[in-house]
């Protein structure tokens, strides 16, 4: 049972435009959404997260928003850049638990 | 400062056999994770250990796989009698946790082990 799930593995973006990575969930006791991004051979590095209590968080280039109602949430990159080239990591994690639950990972490619 | 770490980078070892991956956490972190992520597959939670108090261990697969965590540091995790389902790539990570939500403590992760089992 995915209680995470990112449908896309992959998606390709051209250079400066906008990069949207989805990820669903079926938990509503998930209370914290969080984006890992990882490059090849290194372990995911923590890059922006959002409560459930809020709807958008936003970190330079960097925007997440969550829908609650539809249990969605997205993670949009402008202008997205070459070095944003990585595998994106959404992960969900319950107040009550200390476990984070990942889903499987979305490779982005920017084009030059 | 020094980031986690974890060694070997690379395992292979022949079916059957036992194997030892280490992990080496940040200095100061009380909270050390391990996680597999077989391929395609998103990180699968295996242990989590908080300071003192007994280790989580519902995420071991079976009871082939242990950890230990010495002086709330250094952290190994073995897989007795390796199987071809144990290949994957090993991941640990470590956070400051001291009861914070783990939605809001950051977990640090190491390269991890890349294990093989032929």
């Amino acid at each position: 049972d995915q209680q995470v799930k990112q449908n896309s593995p992959s998606l390709s973006v051209q250079e400066g435009r906008i990069s949207i990575l989805n990820c669903d969930y079926t938990n509503s006791m998930f209370d914290y959404f969080l984006w890992y991004k990882k490059y090849p051979a290194e372990g995911p590095t923590f890059l922006i997260s959002i409560s459930s209590i809020k709807d958008k968080n936003e970190d330079g280039r960097f925007t997440v928003f969550l829908n609650k109602s539809a249990k969605h949430l997205s993670l949009h990159i402008v202008p997205s850049q070459p070095g944003d080239s990585a595998v994106y990591f959404c992960a969900a994690s319950a107040k009550s638990n200390y476990q984070l639950i990942w889903g499987a990972g979305t490779k982005l490619i920017i084009k030059p | 400062g020094a980031g986690v770490s974890q060694s070997p980078s690379n395992k292979v070892t022949e079916k059957g056999k036992d194997v030892e991956l280490r992990c080496d956490p940040i200095s100061g972190h009380t909270a050390l994770y391990w996680y597999r992520q077989s391929l395609g597959q998103g990180l699968e939670f295996l242990i989590y250990f908080q300071g003192n108090s007994a280790p989580d261990k519902s995420g071991l697969p079976s009871d082939r796989f242990s950890a230990e965590r010495t002086g709330g540091s250094v952290s190994t995790l073995t897989i007795q009698r390796t199987q071809q389902e144990d290949s994957a790539v090993y991941l640990c990570a470590s956070s400051l946790l001291a009861g914070a939500h783990v939605g809001t403590d950051t977990q640090y992760f190491g390269p991890g082990t890349r294990l093989t089992v032929l």
